[in-house]
């Protein structure tokens, strides 16, 4: 069972666009929501996360957006560039657990110049 | 300042062989988190471990696998007897344990011919 789902699978984005991507979860006990960034033969390097206390977080180009009731979260990727071509991966975890991450299935980000 | 280091960053084994991976975590961290990534999937979650002790090790399967962290050296994942089926990417990420924040390794992908 899928505990955190993603979508869109693939993006394609214009260099200079938005890039959005959206994860949903259903455990309640969840309170860590972190983004990962992965390049082909690499590990996942840590790129924004947020808990939720807040709606909102915004680190340079790329903003979380949380929606507690929802149970949804999103990341934005503003002017979107080649360079952030890359598999994105939402993930989650819960400090009352073994805190381990949950992982979305991936989406793969084509920006095109 | 070096971050988590992992090794060999490619294995091959033949069906049968014994797999042994190495995670040194990141200077100041005492929490070990092994992921498994099968190709175009997202990660999932092994095992946990803190020095000595195996603190989680729902996801990990109930025969072959292994893992250890002890007092002094790395972190191992040891699989017995692999199958083609273990082929995949292992990931080892580490934190302090205070903070959500998990940094993860290159990972070593093992192959199982």
């Amino acid at each position: 069972q899928q505990q955190v789902k993603q979508s869109p699978q693939s993006l394609i984005v214009q260099k200079g666009g938005i890039s959005i991507i959206n994860c949903a979860y259903e455990n309640t006990a969840f309170d860590y929501f972190p983004w990962y960034q992965q390049f082909p033969g690499k590990g996942p390097a840590l790129l924004i996360a947020i808990r939720p206390d807040v709606s909102e977080k915004k680190e340079g180009r790329f903003t979380i957006s949380f929606n507690k009731s929802a149970k949804q979260f999103s990341l934005h990727i503003m002017d979107s560039q080649p360079g952030d071509s890359a598999t994105y991966f939402c993930a989650a975890s819960s400090q009352t657990g073994a805190n381990n991450l949950f992982f979305g299935t991936g989406t793969r980000l084509t920006v095109i110049p | 300042n070096a971050g988590v280091m992992q090794n060999p960053r490619h294995l091959v084994r033949r069906r049968g062989q014994e797999a042994r991976l190495r995670c040194s975590p990141m200077k100041g961290h005492s929490h070990v988190y092994w992921y498994r990534q099968l190709p175009e999937e997202g990660l999932k979650f092994m095992v946990y471990l803190q020095k000595e002790n195996i603190i989680d090790e729902s996801g990990m399967p109930k025969e072959r696998f292994s893992a250890e962290f002890p007092k002094e050296g790395p972190s191992i994942l040891r699989i017995q007897q692999v199958v083609r089926g273990d082929s995949a990417a292992y990931f080892c990420a580490s934190s302090t344990g205070e903070l959500y924040e998990q940094y993860f390794g290159p990972g070593t992908r093992l192959t199982v011919t």
